[in-house]
């Protein structure tokens, strides 16, 4: 099994900053990797496939960056919808899927 | 606009069985693969289960495989996911989520139900 291991686990910023996401695959993934943001109480949102393409309707400032096992999902000035938590996804070994056990981006 | 509308969540005893729904519209429902990805309180995501647009593929996670059954009607345009033999570890608000044909990844996902699994 593929394992992916996000960090950090929180992330205290401030609008306007830029955020930082990582997610580190056990073994190589190639570019098989997506993000989703998912707020509370709401599903999860596709942000970002194939580990650097913004979904439909996604916004600029959301760019992903990447390939094998490390790979950063970048927020270039924060907004206040932009408060989540973040998951990352593999596909690499598909059927079988993986996810990162996600960071949770806060307000400072 | 796209929909996906799960149902059929609530309280089970453990060993017990459900069956959820998930409803689909806005888009044509027999072209797709579809998921069930499942969220323990407060955790993570996982994927529990796949099937393809004609029922002709259909995968299940190792902690799922043996116990749920993942199907769909495309008459109905619904997808369905029949739980037994359920755990308390099994608890989750549980997602369908639609394949995207461009892609290839979960776009866009359901609001989710609620299984809990308690004496």
């Amino acid at each position: 099994e593929i394992v992916l291991t996000q960090s950090p686990a929180t992330l205290s910023l401030s609008p306007g900053e830029r955020a930082t996401l990582s997610c580190r695959a056990s073994q190589s993934v190639s570019s098989y990797l997506a993000w989703y943001q998912q707020k509370p109480g709401q599903a999860p949102r596709l942000l970002i496939y194939d580990a650097s393409n913004r979904a439909t309707g996604i916004p600029a400032r959301f760019s992903g960056s990447g390939s094998g096992t490390d790979f950063t999902l970048t927020i270039s000035s924060l907004e206040p919808e932009d408060f989540a938590v973040y998951y990352c996804q593999q596909r690499s070994n598909w059927p079988s899927y993986t996810f990162g056990q996600g960071t949770k981006l806060e307000i400072k | 606009e796209v929909q996906l509308v799960e149902s059929g969540g609530g309280l089970v005893k453990p060993g017990g069985s459900l069956r959820l729904s998930c409803a689909a519209s806005g888009f044509t429902f027999s072209s797709y693969s579809m998921n069930w990805v499942r969220q323990a309180p407060g955790k993570g995501l996982e994927w529990v289960s796949s099937i393809s647009s004609s029922s002709s593929y259909i995968y299940y996670a190792d902690s799922v495989k043996g116990r749920f059954t993942i199907s769909r009607d495309n008459a109905k345009n619904s997808l369905y996911l029949q739980m037994n033999s359920l755990r308390a570890e099994d608890t989750a608000v549980y997602y369908c989520a639609r394949t995207a044909m461009v892609t290839n990844w979960f776009d866009p996902w359901g609001q989710g139900t609620l299984v809990t699994v308690s004496s």
